[in-house]
C-alpha cells in the first residue's frame, strides 16, 4: 500500500488528453513538492515535472502538473504512442522524513 | 555527462549481506546528495536512503531502517549501500539516483541504469 495513492491505470486514444491523479495528504502533497517521473518499460525512471509544475528542459508542454491541497495531477495532452509508460508521482513525507512515491499509473494509448 | 553505474548486483541468501556501489562521473559529486530506489519485480517504484553531500545526514525507509546503510566515499566519486540481514521481500533492481540539492530535498535529476538483488536461498 503506498503512501501516495494513483489509479493503476489510465488510457486515452491518440490526440485526446488524459490525468492521472496522485493523492496524498498534509504531510507529504498538502507540505511538499510534487514531482512526476516516466518509466519506459526496462528503462530507469526519468524526471517530467518537478516542483508540482515545472518541466525540465526537453520535456514538452503537452506535459503539465498542477496541485491543490493534498491532491496532484499529471495531464498529458495530444497523446502519442511513445505516451505509453508507467508515470509515478512522489513527495517528501515529513511525518515520515523519507521520500514516499505512488503506486505508479501504466498508461495505454489505445 | 552525468554518470551513474551501479555494480554489487546478485543472488544472495536470506539472512546474508551484500554491498552495493554506484559509481559517479561527469558532474562534482561532492556537491550533490544521493539517493537509492529500489524496484520490485513487477512492482513500483519504493525509495530507500538518501545521504547528505558531505555525509552529515542519512535518512532511510522504515523499510530497511537498522538492516541497510547507506554511505559514499566522495574521493572516488562513489556512493554505497549496505544491506544487512536481507529478506526476499528485499528483491528488486536497486538504483542510485542524484538529489537535485546537496540534501535530502529536491527532485531525482539522474539515476543510474539499476542492479539487480535476488534474495533466494
Amino acid at each position: 500500500q503506498s503512501v501516495l495513492t494513483q489509479p493503476p491505470s489510465a488510457s486515452g486514444t491518440p490526440g485526446q488528453r488524459v490525468a492521472i491523479s496522485c493523492s496524498g495528504s498534509s504531510s507529504n502533497i498538502g507540505n511538499n513538492y510534487v514531482y512526476w517521473y516516466r518509466q519506459l518499460p526496462g528503462t530507469a525512471p526519468k524526471l517530467l515535472i518537478y516542483r508540482n509544475n515545472q518541466r525540465p528542459s526537453g520535456v514538452p508542454d503537452r506535459f503539465s502538473g498542477s496541485k491543490s491541497g493534498t491532491s496532484a495531477s499529471l495531464a498529458i495532452s495530444g497523446l502519442r504512442s511513445e505516451d505509453e509508460a508507467d508515470y509515478y508521482c512522489a513527495a517528501w513525507d515529513d511525518s515520515l522524513s523519507g521520500w514516499v512515491f505512488g503506486g505508479g499509473t501504466k498508461l495505454t494509448v489505445l | 555527462q552525468v554518470q551513474l553505474v551501479e555494480s554489487g548486483r546478485g543472488v544472495v541468501q536470506p539472512g546474508r549481506s551484500l554491498r552495493l556501489s554506484c559509481a559517479a562521473s561527469g558532474f562534482t559529486f561532492s556537491t550533490y546528495g544521493m539517493h537509492w530506489v529500489r524496484q520490485a519485480p513487477g512492482k513500483g517504484l519504493e525509495w530507500v536512503a538518501v545521504i547528505w553531500n558531505d555525509g552529515s545526514s542519512e535518512y532511510y525507509a522504515d523499510s530497511v531502517k537498522g538492516r541497510f546503510t547507506i554511505s559514499r566515499d566522495n574521493s572516488k566519486n562513489t556512493l554505497y549501500l549496505q544491506m544487512n540481514s536481507l529478506r526476499a521481500e528485499d528483491t528488486a533492481v536497486y538504483y542510485c539516483a542524484r538529489a537535485y540539492t546537496a540534501s535530502h530535498t529536491g527532485h531525482f535529476d539522474y539515476w543510474g541504469q539499476g542492479t539487480l538483488v535476488t534474495v533466494s536461498s
